[in-house]
């Protein structure tokens, strides 16, 4: 119940296409759906997060959807950069409680071709 | 510049020996986490830390051990019980539960056995 699965484990797009990212959890509690971007040897930095109350959120180039019914959200990278080539996790936590630990998804290499 | 800094960035442990990477943040947050990072899995949470003096074992605590003697810092000291810790060692904070910020993240240690 606590898990929260992340696919494709990697994904190569041309420069210009669009990167989407699929993760799946399962437990209902969960209120906060953050994802992070990875460069090698780098820590994750927060991309974009999204709460439930809402079906989509997006910010430049990134947008995340979320299908509550589905427990499911996704990450699409729109106008992909060989910049973005990086690795992607989601992540789902219970933010309002006391803890913020954070479950994350298994990750996604993206590699994005010139 | 606020953030977290972790040191050493590449660290070597001998068998049968006791290593401790260092986590030090000047945020102002008061909780604190240590995960580890393998090829191909998910980041796993190993301890955490809400407040000075007081912390809680997280999904793979057996062979690591840590201390919060001050807001700014949490080391996390590897064992030489924990038998394989070959791996990516990354540290976060996080402002208190209800201020809606999501963790951070430092650089990483990357531990290796000589």
């Amino acid at each position: 119940q606590q898990q929260v699965k992340q696919s494709p484990q990697s994904l190569i797009v041309q420069k210009g296409g669009i990167s989407i990212i699929n993760c799946a959890y399962e437990n209902t509690a969960f209120d906060y759906f953050p994802w992070y971007q990875q460069f090698p040897g780098k820590g994750p930095a927060l991309l974009i997060a999204i709460r439930p109350d809402v079906s989509e959120k997006k910010e430049g180039r990134f947008t995340i959807s979320f299908n509550k019914s589905a427990k499911q959200f996704s990450l699409h990278i729109m106008d992909s950069q060989p910049g973005d080539s990086a690795t992607y996790f989601c992540a789902a936590s219970m933010f309002s409680g006391n803890t913020g630990k954070l479950i994350f998804g298994q990750g996604t290499t993206l590699q994005v071709k010139p | 510049d606020g953030g977290i800094t972790q040191s050493p960035k590449y660290l070597f442990r001998k068998e049968g020996q006791n290593v401790t990477l260092s986590c030090e943040q000047n945020l102002n947050h008061d909780a604190m986490y240590w995960y580890r990072q393998d090829p191909g899995q998910g980041l796993r949470l190993i301890y955490y830390s809400q407040i000075v003096n007081d912390f809680q074992k997280g999904d793979i605590a057996e062979g690591y051990s840590v201390s919060r003697e001050k807001k700014e810092s949490f080391p996390l000291t590897v064992t030489s019980a924990q038998k394989n810790p070959t791996a990516f060692y990354l540290c976060a904070s996080r402002a208190p539960a209800g201020a809606n910020q999501p963790q951070h993240f430092g650089d990483g240690t990357r531990l290796s056995i000589l």
